[in-house]
């Protein structure tokens, strides 16, 4: 399997450009995750699906982000407008099964705003 | 909200010592507990431990979870340069998938 894939990357854009970061999970796998890493904040869960349904977004920081899960195969990070503070890495996860807790990774998308 | 402190943030050993990472946590209808090791780019898994005082090892690390006293150790002896990584632990609860991270041990091994 090739596990989680993510792109792009790498992501520089400028203020106020529209970003789009995608997430194909582990084939078989029914939950998948969003999440954003920074030095100061750490590890922080943005939001989860399960069966293609958002569950919680809880962490969504503010309505410049959405995300969409239009398939098991499939979703995206969208944000509009980028904001410098923003800067990142996103990464995806995705995990299989009702209440099974491990979560595969994928490498991630290194977002600059500038 | 369920809250997950790791200590130290950060520690400087050279190879051969051994280490202990410590994980102390704060949740509702705890189910598990689980450790990371990320070096470069993702998070890879490690263990995962549901009940307390049952070991999980695997080559030269190890770890063991205590549910009286809401707190994991993950142990590493020998320690090589390899192992230089931040080192997370995460919980879940009962309540579905999510994982609620601490916020990582950073460790350097030097040679």
């Amino acid at each position: 399997d090739a596990g989680v894939i993510q792109s792009p990357r790498h992501e520089v854009t400028e203020m106020g450009q529209e970003v789009t970061l995608r997430c194909k999970p582990i084939s078989g796998h029914n939950s998948l995750f969003w999440y954003r890493q920074t030095m100061m904040r750490g590890l922080e869960l943005l939001i989860y699906f399960n069966n293609n349904v958002p569950i919680d977004d809880s962490g969504m920081p503010e309505d410049r982000f959405s995300a969409k899960m239009p398939n098991a195969s499939f979703s995206t990070l969208k944000i509009q407008p980028s904001e410098p503070r923003d800067s990142a890495v996103y990464f995806c996860a995705s995990s299989f099964g009702v209440l099974n807790n491990e979560q595969f990774f994928g490498p991630g998308t290194r977002l600059t705003v500038l | 909200e369920d809250k997950v402190v790791q200590s130290p943030l950060s520690l400087v050993v050279h190879e051969g010592d051994t280490v202990t990472l410590n994980c102390s946590y704060e949740v509702t209808n705890f189910r598990s507990l689980l450790w990371y090791k990320q070096e470069k780019k993702a998070p890879t898994f490690l263990f995962m431990l549901t009940s307390s005082g049952i070991e999980k090892k695997s080559g030269r690390l190890s770890s063991i979870l205590d549910k009286k006293e809401l707190f994991s150790i993950l142990n590493i002896t020998a320690t090589q340069t390899g192992d230089s990584a931040i080192y997370l632990c995460a919980v879940a609860n009962n309540a579905g998938n999510m994982l609620t991270f601490g916020g990582g041990t950073r460790l350097m091994v030097k040679p």
